[in-house]
């Protein structure tokens, strides 16, 4: 099946520094990826959505100079938290969607758990 | 209102029991309806995808009704194994994106 690899899995950074979680399609192309973020006993909440070679769209109320979302191949995917501080603590999980696969064409990295001390 | 409601659960149940779960959706338009599964601390999987005339995976029955955009999932013969989060996911009619609801909790007891 459909493998997403995302990493980090976990990381521990100091507040104001920059963090960036990968997010990669690994046998099939991913026109599209979402990143996602989800805090304890909270739904995934979209943050934003990246198409292939063009800017990602934003989700309101979601800084897109904080969150840097770059999608230059139809492999990858990064998302850079810049600045981060301690009320960006979540976990981020990408999912990358496979048009041919249709509404089974959605399948998601294993998350990464960010803590900003 | 969040496009995606479920119950608060948690649910605690006995092996073997029958457990119901359910969701409302706010957008009259939304086009795919699914149940994922998820992990403690773990992404989500997709479980099975809801359609109008209701389908069934083995143990497991979803149920569409659109007039009152509620969906639901069945579990019956509940295993230790069925516990986890279940949400409830929908898609819109413009865009890809996925909608989770918050989840629901099971805890299936020996």
């Amino acid at each position: 099946g459909a493998v997403v690899s995302q990493h980090p899995s976990r990381v521990i950074c100091k507040s104001g520094t920059s963090v960036k979680i990968e997010c990669r399609s690994l046998d099939f192309q991913a026109t599209t990826m979402f990143w996602y973020r989800q805090f304890p006993k909270q739904s995934l909440m979209l943050m934003a959505t990246s198409n292939e070679g063009s800017k990602a769209t934003y989700e309101q109320g979601v800084e897109k100079d904080k969150f840097l979302i770059n999608h230059a191949s139809l492999t990858l995917s990064t998302l850079t938290v810049t600045s981060a501080h301690p009320e960006d603590s979540s976990f981020y999980i990408c999912s990358a969607r496979d048009s041919a696969q249709g509404n089974y064409g959605y399948t998601f990295g294993s998350g990464t758990r960010l803590t900003v001390v | 209102r969040k496009e995606v409601e479920q119950d608060p659960g948690p649910f605690n149940v006995p092996e073997g029991a029958t457990v119901a779960f359910n969701c409302t959706y706010s957008n009259s338009a939304s086009q795919s309806f699914f149940w994922y599964r998820q992990d403690c601390r773990k992404e989500p999987k997709l479980l099975m995808s809801v359609y109008s005339s209701g389908n069934e995976d083995g143990r497991f029955t979803a149920q569409l009704n659109r007039a009152s955009q509620y969906i639901s999932l069945l579990i019956r013969d509940s295993k230790l194994s069925d516990s986890a989060t279940y949400l409830c996911v929908v898609k819109g009619n413009s865009g890809y994106a996925l909608n989770f609801g918050k989840g629901t909790s099971l805890l299936v007891t020996p």
